[in-house]
């Protein structure tokens, strides 16, 4: 079945890199995908991969994708006191009979930035 | 702003009652997903619609159901309400172009049960 874990907590100091690190156990995972949740809001998407990528770059966000390892991270550069939120990783699987993909969210990783 | 529409935002309500959330999608897409957050079993995927059919059901209680009406909007429909589940409880839209799983989240409506 499909399962993803991510820590909890990261703390960061504004400017620095944040790195947030997911691990899930479906190896037929198509897309993965990091959501971000500001308090009080719904979740946003931020920027999905195709499995058979490793790398996807957009502005201040590098996403990374291990798929032996089935370990995705995202990397935040330069990281900013309004990037503090709670991350989710999420992946899916190929519908059934051609259907939509439905993701499976982690737990979430709250990102605390201090200046 | 995602586009989706959630009402109520919050709810306050009793053991035993019945309540309904309403969503409205993203203008264009067809498909509506519902999911339920909370502390302890963190985001879970309820039922997905797909042009007012259902699609696919994930962990959605018998007590629970939905419905997508032909104007695409969506109902989830929560009765002999529990303690247990309070929670916030999540629309998402998406199927507007191609089958990617991008989700489009409304901002939520937290029902508490007292």
């Amino acid at each position: 079945g499909e399962d993803v874990e991510q820590s909890l907590f990261l703390s960061v100091r504004e400017g620095d890199s944040s790195v947030i690190n997911c691990t899930y156990t479906d190896s037929s995972s198509t897309y993965l995908y990091w959501y971000k949740q500001e308090p009080g809001a719904g979740l946003q998407l931020l920027t999905y991969i195709f499995s058979n990528m490793d790398m996807k770059q957009d502005q201040r966000l590098t996403v990374l994708l291990n798929k032996k390892d089935k370990h995705l991270s995202l990397r935040i550069a330069d990281t900013q006191t309004g990037d503090s939120a709670i991350y989710f990783c999420a992946e899916s699987i190929p519908p059934p009979g051609g259907g939509s993909y439905i993701p499976t969210f982690g737990r979430g990783t709250s990102l605390i930035v201090h200046p | 702003d995602s586009g989706v529409t959630q009402t109520p935002k919050h709810l306050i309500t009793a053991t035993g009652q019945r309540v309904t959330l309403r969503c409205s999608p993203r203008s264009g897409d067809l498909s509506v997903y519902w999911y339920q957050q909370s502390l302890d079993q963190g985001l879970q995927f309820l039922i997905h619609y797909y042009n007012g059919e259902e699609r696919a059901k994930g962990n959605i209680l018998e007590r629970f159901s939905a419905q997508q009406f032909p104007d695409l909007h969506s109902e989830l429909n929560l009765s002999s309400l529990e303690l247990g589940d309070s929670a916030l409880y999540f629309c998402a839209s998406g199927g507007r172009g191609a089958n990617t799983g991008e989700l489009f989240f409304g901002e939520g409506s937290r029902l508490t049960v007292l």
